[in-house]
């Protein structure tokens, strides 16, 4: 079967860094998404990946293993408006959207 | 102007009722789908149509049909009501091609009394 692990819930500090890891076993990959959800709203595009590395994108940044199936975010300078949930989502060889359960974060003073 | 937009975004029923929501998205995406999140917060696919065709259909009672009169449109309409059909229902549209980043409307919060 296809299955997306990422952790339930993480706590951070403002202004600190926190990573978030996903892994995955798919049938197939074609790239791995990280959606930004904030409570009540709709999920929206943090980053993609489908080479091997990282990539950056001001605060946050994904980095990707392919021979591992492995993922994670690094969201650094936290800042209270991060808090949110994170989720984690693989398209498949049919190009279908696989998504984890997201990582709730939670930013304290 | 809205990329992907629901109506309506609260729905209060009572059991055993019909009702649809509505979506539409001024992308020009050929795919849109339909996304039930309940209150555990998973994100589950309900359904997929791709240029008026459905191609994949989760395991969900035919209770639930999407409708789609043209492109644009992806309508989910639900028969006869249940309790464990509240939820949050995300309806998205998918940009072709290998990037196929997905666009979210604002969700629609489906209570059932």
């Amino acid at each position: 079967g296809q299955n997306i692990d990422q952790p339930t819930e993480m706590t951070a500090t403002e202004g600190a860094i926190v990573q978030i890891n996903c892994t995955y076993q798919t049938s197939g990959f074609n790239g791995l998404f990280w959606y930004q959800q904030h409570a009540g709203e709709a999920p929206t595009f943090l980053s993609y990946n489908v080479l091997d590395g990282l990539e950056e994108k001001g605060r946050f940044s994904s980095f990707l293993s392919r021979s591992k199936g492995y993922s994670y975010l690094l969201l650094k300078e936290l800042q209270m408006k991060d808090s949110a949930s994170y989720l984690c989502a693989v398209l498949d060889s049919n190009y279908q959207l696989i998504w984890g359960a997201g990582t709730k974060l939670i930013i304290k003073p | 102007d809205t990329a992907v937009s629901q109506t309506p975004k609260y729905l209060v029923t009572q059991m055993g009722n019909d009702k649809s929501i509505k979506c539409e998205q001024n992308l020009g995406h050929d795919t849109m789908y339909w996304y039930k999140q309940d209150s555990k917060k998973f994100l589950k696919i309900m359904f997929s149509y791709n240029n008026k065709e459905l191609i994949i259909n989760e395991t969900v009672p035919n209770r639930f049909s999407p409708k789609s009169p043209d492109k644009a449109h992806l309508n989910l309409h639900i028969n006869s009501l249940e309790l464990g059909d509240s939820a949050v229902y995300f309806c998205a549209s998918q940009t072709s091609g290998v990037y196929n980043e997905q666009f979210f409307g604002p969700g629609t919060r489906l209570t059932v009394l």
